[in-house]
């Protein structure tokens, strides 16, 4: 069965500090990768989406990037972190050859705080 | 723009009785639409997706509707539990990214 590891659960972070946050994906190959932000009162926001290795694309000019080092691996990360940045962080993951119809499977999120 | 919007406000039922969510898509022909729950501090679960060309959708006590006329998709849980509280999410799109709309948050009161 497949399996979307997210971690950390909870981070606190200072203004200016890095960030990376890791997703991988266990039982499945070539997953469509996601990364979305819900922030306090907001929707869930899309990110980044990746098809591939090395394959990103951004949906909201921003403060973060994300890369895709292996096929299963997915990784959100920012050089400077501003307040605004928090939120909970989601990763997600649908199979390829559904195009995303079979629905997207959700990590269990990081809750990053920006002080 | 193409939007999609539910009703973010809190909506109560009794234990038991039917409750009905919906979901209105603007300047959009969506080909399906999914809907998620969500509990506080967990990520999003899906449930059902349904097409265009599907007028209704069951999964045990969960129903989906699609009017492409009324632009709307109605999500509705029967004999309603105290543990169907949580946030629901209509979400349109595909492989390239879902859109979600804010979510009605869903309170079943015993």
């Amino acid at each position: 069965s497949q399996t979307i590891h997210q971690w950390p659960a909870t981070l606190v972070q200072p203004v200016g500090s890095p960030l990376s946050l890791e997703c991988t994906v266990e039982g499945t190959s070539n997953p469509n990768l996601y990364w979305y932000r819900q922030a306090a009162g907001r929707g869930l926001q899309l990110l980044f989406y990746s098809v591939g290795i090395g394959q990103i694309s951004s949906e909201v000019p921003q403060n973060l990037s994300a890369s895709r080092p292996q096929d299963r691996q997915f990784i959100l990360s920012s050089k400077k972190l501003l307040l605004s940045d928090s939120g909970f962080y989601l990763c997600a993951w649908s199979a390829w050859y559904t195009g995303g119809e079979d629905g997207y499977t959700f990590g269990s999120g990081t809750r990053l705080t920006v002080v | 723009s193409q939007k999609i919007e539910q009703n973010s406000e809190a909506l109560n039922i009794q234990e038991g009785k039917t409750a009905t969510l919906t979901c209105n898509y603007t300047n959009y022909s969506p080909a399906y639409l999914q809907w998620y729950r969500q509990d506080p501090g967990r990520g999003p679960v899906f449930l059902l997706l349904i097409r265009e060309n599907e007028k209704e959708k069951r999964k045990e006590r969960l129903k989906v509707t699609f009017d492409t006329t009324l632009k709307q998709s109605l999500f509705h849980i029967t004999a309603s539990q105290p543990a169907d509280s949580a946030t629901y999410l209509c979400a349109r799109g595909g492989a390239d990214g879902l859109t979600f709309g804010k979510g009605t948050h869903l309170i079943i009161q015993p």
